[in-house]
């Protein structure tokens, strides 16, 4: 079936350092991907997608390519802040009756220390 | 306004109790979901609800009961509570339709002693 395996964490950084979480995927055929982002105390946001091949998501300066012949999704960001720490969740979707299904991994903590 | 709002926050029972969450959108979304999302943060879809319709079903057990009796709500119900039933519960909602987008409520905090 479909899965989605990310870093494992927690990840601790500096403030302006460079992030990356790295996230590959098994699935058949051409799933949609997505970062998702949880603050603490709050349900999933999205962060950003990709629907297809070679196609770039970006939001609040967070980035991630959909590489088809990695099977990969990595997120990075340039500078982060510590208002960036938060759990970071990679997905894939797959349409099942017409319907959204989200498959996550496991999700990788992210800490910004100042 | 919120868009998804769950109800109760946090819910402390003891082993064999029955309880409920309640889960409400106002966005005007067709399909509504209930995720399980347990202590080392691994999140599982559990149900998916379409107008009302159930679509998905991830082998959860017979206790867990869902209810939709409009398409703007989604209810969990849960009988005989156990220790494993310990976790956070996240209702969502989407418009539906090949790449749609997710809204998360704030999640239900479940313990059960």
């Amino acid at each position: 079936g479909d899965s989605v395996t990310q870093m494992e964490g927690p990840v601790t950084l500096s403030e302006e350092a460079f992030l990356t979480i790295n996230c590959t995927y098994t699935a058949t055929g051409y799933p949609s991907l997505f970062w998702y982002v949880q603050y603490p105390g709050e349900g999933l946001q999205l962060l950003l997608k990709a629907t297809k091949a070679d196609d770039k998501g970006s939001n609040k300066g967070f980035e991630a390519t959909y590489r088809k012949e990695t099977t990969s999704f990595h997120l990075e960001k340039g500078s982060v802040q510590v208002s960036d720490s938060a759990v970071y969740f990679c997905a894939l979707s797959r349409n099942n009756f017409g319907n959204e299904k989200l498959t996550f991994g496991t999700g990788t903590r992210l800490t910004i220390i100042p | 306004d919120t868009a998804v709002s769950q109800t109760p926050k946090y819910l402390v029972t003891q082993m064999g109790n029955d309880k409920s969450i309640k889960c409400e959108q106002n966005l005007g979304h067709d399909t509504m979901y209930w995720y399980k999302q347990d202590s080392k943060k691994f999140l599982k879809i559990m149900f998916s609800y379409n107008n009302k319709e159930l679509i998905i079903n991830e082998t959860v057990p017979n206790r867990f009961s869902p209810k939709s009796p409009d398409k703007a709500h989604l209810n969990l119900h849960i009988n005989s509570l156990e220790l494993g039933d310990s976790a956070v519960y996240f209702c969502a909602s989407s418009p539906g339709g090949p790449v749609g987008k997710l809204f998360f409520g704030s999640g239900t905090q479940l313990s059960v002693l």
